[in-house]
């Protein structure tokens, strides 16, 4: 079956510590996508990757970084650096980047920070 | 400034009605592309239906049809004959086309929508 996979579902993190969501696809899909979804709100992208080796930066990238060094796989770090961390993260993918390519998404990590 | 507006934060149809649900966007772009999702409880999010700027004619998808006026910016979706398994949050989003946005999609807040025996 072809998909996204995210990884954990659930993750909790102390204060201070940075973590790394997973997010592989095997779509073979060139664009690769991480937003951040707060309760009651729609969602916001962090960073995008057109293809491997590049990746630019979203409309809420402090406190973030990625990479892009497989097709398959776009990971997430999210740094002590970003002030409030506690979030609904979905990982996308779409054929290419460009505006008439529906992304498919993962099942998404719920992130709690304490 | 880019930006979508669902006006409907919760809405009610009976099972087996219709229900249509408001988006507006802004953009001075003249290309773009609207996408409607949906995201059950679970959280994963759903793709329903598209409709590119310049499609003259409305998107379809079974029971999904989305309500497409470019003068007035709306793009609605109207479910027919709604059943209770489409009780969810839906999302209207928006594609720029200029290269360097690489096709990021812009969210509107949603609507959640309940469907009654």
């Amino acid at each position: 079956d072809g998909g996204i996979t995210q990884s954990p579902k659930y993750l909790f993190r102390k204060e201070g510590q940075n973590v790394t969501l997973s997010c592989e696809q095997n779509l073979n899909h060139d664009a690769m996508y991480w937003y951040r979804q707060d309760p009651g709100q729609g969602l916001r992208l962090i960073y995008y990757s057109q293809i491997v080796n590049d990746f630019q930066k979203g409309d809420i990238a402090e406190g973030y970084s990625v990479s892009r060094e497989k097709k398959e796989s776009f990971p997430l770090t999210v740094t002590s650096a970003q002030k409030n961390p506690t979030a609904f993260y979905l990982c996308a993918s779409s054929i290419e980047a460009g505006i008439a390519y529906e992304q498919y998404f993962g099942p998404g990590t719920r992130l709690t920070v304490t | 400034a880019q930006k979508i507006t669902q006006t409907q934060p919760g809405m009610f149809v009976q099972e087996k009605e219709a229900v249509t649900l408001d988006c507006t966007y802004d953009t001075s772009d003249q290309s773009y592309g609207l996408f409607w999702y949906k995201q059950p409880s679970s959280g994963e999010m759903i793709f329903l239906i598209y409709q590119g700027s310049y499609d003259e004619q409305n998107a379809t998808e079974g029971r999904y049809s989305l309500n497409f006026q470019k003068a007035r910016k709306s793009a609605n979706l109207v479910i027919s004959a709604s059943q209770l398994g489409d009780s969810a949050m839906y999302f209207c989003a928006m594609s720029l086309a200029p290269y360097n946005q690489g096709g990021k999609l812009i969210f509107g807040q949603g609507t959640e929508l309940s469907v009654k025996p």
